[in-house]
């Protein structure tokens, strides 16, 4: 069966500062990968996805996500913390090869940017 | 445009009440999906549909009634639901574009059952 997790209920960060927010996968077949973001009282918005390629994707808003395979992980990252990145971040894998899969999501990962 | 809007925004029924959640996009995409998500928790699947055809459902109650009556349109009616059903519930909708299709999900509708 197919599952991610996100280790840290929780990631703080000065404004302007690094962020990575942590995913690991395990999979049976090749991984599909997402980042989605939520705000407060707000849909799931969509960041960045890892098909196939290069390891490093860049995706909206600034964020990008590194693909290791050997570590199997897909953390999503930023260069440039901002306070209004604060939000609810879920990492997620697709399971089913049909046309008709769902989205497995981890259990989400809380950033907060502090000015 | 990537736009999947939902209505209500939010919605208190009581346990014996009738009510019905509406989804709508407009991208030409042919699969859509309903989602449940309690507090602090992720969202998981309840249903899909593909080409307006119910091609998953994740063994949810009956008092939950899917109906897609057309490409653009997917409903979800509620009958006799339980406190316990209190939930945001999302809709998304996808192309269908082999491994790299993305879900693009609405708003939610905030549902609370008195």
């Amino acid at each position: 069966a197919q599952s991610v997790a996100q280790p840290e209920d929780q990631v703080n960060v000065a404004e302007g500062n690094p962020l990575t927010v942590k995913c690991t996968y395990s999979v049976s077949g090749n991984p599909y990968l997402f980042w989605y973001v939520q705000y407060p009282n707000r849909g799931l918005q969509f960041l960045l996805k890892y098909i196939t390629g290069d390891n490093l994707v860049k995706g909206s808003y600034g964020f990008e996500a590194e693909f290791n395979k050997s570590q199997t992980s897909f953390h999503l990252k930023k260069p440039s913390a901002l306070v209004s990145d604060s939000a609810l971040y879920f990492c997620a894998v697709r399971d089913g090869m049909d046309s008709s899969y769902k989205l497995i999501f981890g259990s989400g990962t809380r950033l907060l940017v502090r000015p | 445009d990537t736009e999947v809007t939902q209505t209500p925004k939010h919605l208190v029924m009581g346990m014996t009440n009738k009510k019905s959640l509406k989804c709508e996009q407009h991208m030409g995409h042919r699969a859509m999906y309903w989602y449940k998500q309690k507090a602090k928790k992720p969202p998981e699947l309840m249903f899909v549909y593909s080409y307006e055809k119910l091609s998953i459902n994740e063994s949810v109650p009956s008092r939950f009634s899917p109906e897609c009556p057309n490409s653009s349109l997917l409903n979800l009616h509620l009958h006799a639901l339980q406190p316990e059903d209190s939930a945001l519930y999302l809709c998304a909708s996808s192309q269908e574009s082999g491994v790299g299709d993305t879900q693009y999900f609405g708003p939610g509708t905030r549902l609370t059952v008195l």
